[in-house]
């Protein structure tokens, strides 16, 4: 079983809908829960993490975490073209403080 | 202006060679990344370094070697032992002040002739 599962994708979405993006994990020593942004070509850029079990929110973006059941999800209301990325999973273990990525889902919003 | 810079944008390397990644943060982050990334699969830890002089393999360090003399620098070499090259090479600091989150240059991409 792999250490992160990340639903692979594509999404293709219209304009203004809603997306939804899930990752389940393993490892209990995740400790912080992170999404990144990457565009073509481009390094990722953090857009949101979270420690605790609950729902987080940052404007148009709401970050999901269950530690009980091991998934969290990223939601983006109003979907915009400029979402249109692929959005990476992120997860720091306690022990070691090392990152483990999902694979990422590409997603694209259609105007 | 503080950020990663990584250069170059692309680099060629040809078979037997030696080639050097650059990377810079004017960030004071103690810590410093290489990551690899491949179409379809998440970032891949090559090494990573916690303070100056120290460095740490990752995940896939096979054919690659780092330095670590500067705070602001982390250089990654992938060497010829290194078989499967071509990849999107990512650089990554963090600091260790309670915000682990670590922050990404815009990446070079490694082809090989």
């Amino acid at each position: 079983q792999k250490e992160v599962e990340q639903d692979p994708g594509p999404l293709s979405v219209p304009e203004g809908a809603i997306v939804s993006l899930n990752c389940t994990y393993s490892n209990s020593a995740f400790q912080y829960f992170m999404w990144y942004r990457q565009y073509s070509r481009k390094g990722p850029e953090l857009l949101m993490y979270t420690y605790s079990s609950g729902n987080k929110e940052d404007g148009r973006f709401t970050a999901q975490v269950d530690k009980s059941s091991k998934y969290i999800s990223l939601f983006i209301r109003d979907s915009q073209p400029s979402d249109s990325a692929t959005y990476l999973c992120a997860f720091l273990r306690s022990n070691d403080y090392k990152l483990s990525f999902g694979a990422g889902t590409t997603v694209t919003v259609r105007a | 202006d503080g950020g990663i810079t990584q250069s170059p944008k692309y680099l060629f390397r040809k078979e037997g060679q030696n080639v050097t990644l650059s990377c810079e943060q004017n960030l004071n982050h103690d810590a410093m990344y290489w990551y690899r990334q491949d179409p379809g699969q998440g970032l891949r830890l090559i090494y990573y370094s916690q303070i100056v002089n120290d460095f740490q393999k990752g995940d896939i360090a096979e054919g690659y070697s780092v330095s670590r003399e500067k705070k602001e620098s982390f250089p990654l070499t992938v060497t010829s032992a290194q078989k499967n090259p071509t990849a999107f090479y990512l650089c990554a600091s963090s600091s260790w002040t309670g915000d682990e989150t670590q922050y990404f240059g815009p990446g070079t991409r490694l082809l090989v002739l």
